[in-house]
């Protein structure tokens, strides 16, 4: 079975500057996708960035860029130039390729970005 | 464009009470799923449909029941609420064809006393 490991349950960064959130994955399979999903106070789960297993490059959406190291099972967000609307919990998830509506989720990193 | 839409958005029932969460997505998508979140918990999957008339349990279907009539609709069923299914459930659909991200509805905070 998949499991996703997300070990801070908190951070905060101070705004304007660079934040790194962790996300560890155990899987056997070669096909997947991961996710980091925003929920800010409003509840809304937000999609922030998404990597295909099989791509070697880093997936990159203007501010959020992760490090995808497959060998190490290891994604990570970093957040660049941190702005007041970046706070919210971060959620990392997995997805088998093929298998849409099976999403595993890591428990969630509370990030706050201070004035 | 309203993607998915989750009704109510907040209940509270008393234990042993019954009710139906609807979700409805207008976007053709053939795969729906019912989460749970819990505080330290992340996300967690209860049933899932890969399309009309197809359903299938995830981590923590005991309790819950659900049916897929239509691609449009999925509800879920508590069949006899207990303080534990005090929770945040969402509703997400996604696409087998684009293979890509789930759309959620907003949530449902449901409290049973």
């Amino acid at each position: 079975a998949q499991t996703v490991t997300q070990s801070q349950p908190e951070m905060s960064v101070q705004e304007a500057e660079t934040v790194t959130l962790s996300c560890t994955y155990d899987t056997s399979e070669s096909n997947y996708y991961l996710f980091w999903y925003k929920q800010p106070p409003s509840r809304q789960m937000i999609l922030v960035i998404r990597q295909e297993a099989y791509k070697q490059q880093n997936a990159t959406e203007n501010r959020f860029s992760v490090n995808f190291q497959k060998a190490a099972k290891s994604f990570s967000l970093k957040i660049s130039d941190s702005q007041l609307g970046d706070t919210a919990m971060y959620f990392c998830a997995f997805m088998k390729r093929n298998q849409g509506g099976k999403l595993i989720f890591g428990q969630g990193t509370e990030l706050s970005v201070k004035p | 464009n309203a993607g998915v839409t989750q009704t109510p958005k907040f209940q509270v029932l008393k234990t042993g009470q019954s009710m139906t969460l609807q979700c409805a997505q207008d976007m053709n998508h053939e795969y729906m799923s019912w989460y749970r979140q819990d505080p330290g918990m992340g996300l967690r999957l209860i049933h899932y449909s890969v399309g009309a008339g197809i359903t299938d349990q995830g981590e923590v279907p005991n309790g819950y029941n659900v049916s897929r009539s239509t691609t449009e609709d999925f509800p879920l069923r508590l069949l006899s609420a207990a303080p534990s299914q005090t929770s945040v459930y969402f509703c997400a659909s996604s696409s087998y064809v684009r293979n890509t991200e789930a759309f959620f509805g907003q949530g449902t905070r449901l409290t049973v006393v």
